[in-house]
């Protein structure tokens, strides 16, 4: 199955600043499901994208799945101490399959 | 969050032991999945379970053996693990029609020596 990259592995951020992780494919992607893990937690779904040109915002948090469907994006406005943690993009190939990337560490300088 | 439950949360044991992981899920999903994560690679898929029937073996090692006796249990039967083979080991569970989210539990923290 195709490869999901994601960039960049480490971000690190004064609290306030913005934040954003990007998702990138040589393939079209069918959809993408973005994910978020605290440290020592387990990843918890944030969101699904499927159209061409998607965006989609949660309070802080604004999601977009590009035109061409072969990228996608996580943005915070201002981040805070509870945004902590990895962000992982993810896609569902065939059913079932979902293959992820490898995940953006986020920490953050209070 | 007790939708998806693992048991133990953390195990240390020998190259010749055997063992048993467990997942239940309590969301009356019909899909289960078993993923590893490690340090330094990308969560990997494991295994896919959809009604019961195995649905994915994505090349996994035979020292990993998958059981699900029904919908709502899946156990990972782990025997002379390599120490390479330490990683988180997440379970989760989905409505079983297809492209849907995916419900984690806490994992099980493997440590192989």
């Amino acid at each position: 199955g195709q490869q999901v990259m994601q960039i960049p592995q480490y971000q690190h951020v004064q609290e306030g600043e913005d934040f954003t992780t990007y998702c990138n494919s040589s393939t079209t992607l069918s959809n993408i499901q973005w994910y978020k893990q605290r440290p020592g937690g387990h990843p918890v779904f944030l969101i699904q994208l499927v159209k061409s040109g998607e965006v989609k915002k949660q309070k802080r948090l604004t999601f977009q799945f590009g035109e061409a469907k072969k990228n996608s994006s996580l943005h915070i406005t201002a981040t805070q101490t509870t945004d902590v943690g990895t962000y992982f993009c993810a896609e569902i190939q065939g059913a079932q399959k979902l293959v992820f990337g490898q995940g953006t560490r986020l920490t953050i300088n209070p | 969050e007790t939708g998806v439950t693992q048991t133990p949360r953390h195990l240390v044991m020998g190259m010749t032991n055997k063992k048993s992981l467990k997942c239940e899920q309590h969301l009356g999903h019909n899909a289960m999945y078993w993923y590893k994560q490690s340090a330094k690679k990308p969560l990997e898929l494991m295994f896919v379970y959809n009604f019961k029937e195995q649905t994915e073996n994505n090349s996994v090692p035979s020292r990993f053996s998958p059981e699900c006796p029904n919908s709502s249990h899946l156990f990972l039967h782990l025997h002379t693990l390599q120490p390479e083979d330490s990683a988180l080991y997440l379970c989760a569970s989905s409505g079983g029609r297809g492209k849907e989210t995916q419900y984690f539990g806490p994992g099980t923290r493997l440590l192989v020596l």
